[in-house]
């Protein structure tokens, strides 16, 4: 029953180095998003997406990329990793129709440190 | 646009004492509102939530009651325990979110999180 696994827990970078945070679902739910979480200013969505080859940003896109080529995955890429980029990040996942009544699905989180 | 505001913390609390963590939201239309928990170490998960005025959302001995007067869902529990030490969020969703497209499709709107410790 793994529900939402988020792959690495914990990162150390240097600045402009680029690294893909890996989450996966195994609920087959249509809507997979990624979310950062900083002291002060709870969650805020950077990318989501509404199913395979469908993707759209959020709030605080700039220096993340995502692809959604499965059901399942959900990578995000930091390309040139900046000290303002270290946070807790989240990827959540909901079935489509769960979405309206807010029942996301959250990882256990990567925290991550740019040095 | 939607936004979420919660009490300042931390909160803390002694044990069998009463809680509340205040809520207000500013949205357009009619949102559905929702409080998520945070234990250590481990990512958010639904508490409960209420979809249209006056609803009230339990579980685990947690209350809140969508107030559209006042636009708040405050989370209230009569007598808590040690292990509810958390974070809990506030949220809401857009009533649009499917047919608006845009930023708003498919996204929550979450409060800063209010720290909550209980001691023996």
């Amino acid at each position: 029953n793994a529900g939402v696994t988020q792959t690495p827990k914990f990162q150390v970078l240097k600045t402009g180095q680029s690294m893909t945070l890996q989450c996966a679902q195994d609920m087959n739910h249509e809507y997979m998003s990624w979310y950062r979480q900083d002291p002060g200013m709870g969650l805020r969505l950077i990318h989501y997406s509404v199913g395979a080859g469908i993707t759209d940003q959020g709030e605080v896109p700039n220096g993340y990329n995502v692809s959604r080529s499965t059901t399942e995955d959900f990578p995000l890429r930091l390309l040139s990793a900046a000290p303002s980029q270290t946070s807790v990040y989240f990827c959540a996942s909901s079935y489509s129709r769960g979405l309206s009544t807010g029942e996301l699905f959250f990882g256990e989180g990567s925290r991550l440190t740019v040095l | 646009g939607n936004s979420v505001t919660q009490m300042e913390g931390p909160v803390t609390l002694s044990e069998e004492a009463f809680l509340t963590i205040n809520c207000t939201y500013t949205a357009t239309g009619y949102p559905s509102l929702f409080w998520y928990v945070q234990y250590p170490g481990e990512g958010l998960q639904l508490l409960l939530k209420a979809t249209k005025a006056d609803d009230k959302g339990s579980n685990k001995g947690f209350e809140a009651t969508y107030r559209k007067e006042t636009t708040s869902f405050h989370l209230e529990k009569g007598s808590v325990q040690v292990s509810d030490s958390a974070v809990y969020f506030c949220a809401l969703s857009d009533e649009n979110w499917w047919y608006a497209g845009g930023t708003s499709y498919g996204k929550l709107t979450f409060g800063q999180g209010t720290i909550l410790t209980v001691h023996p």
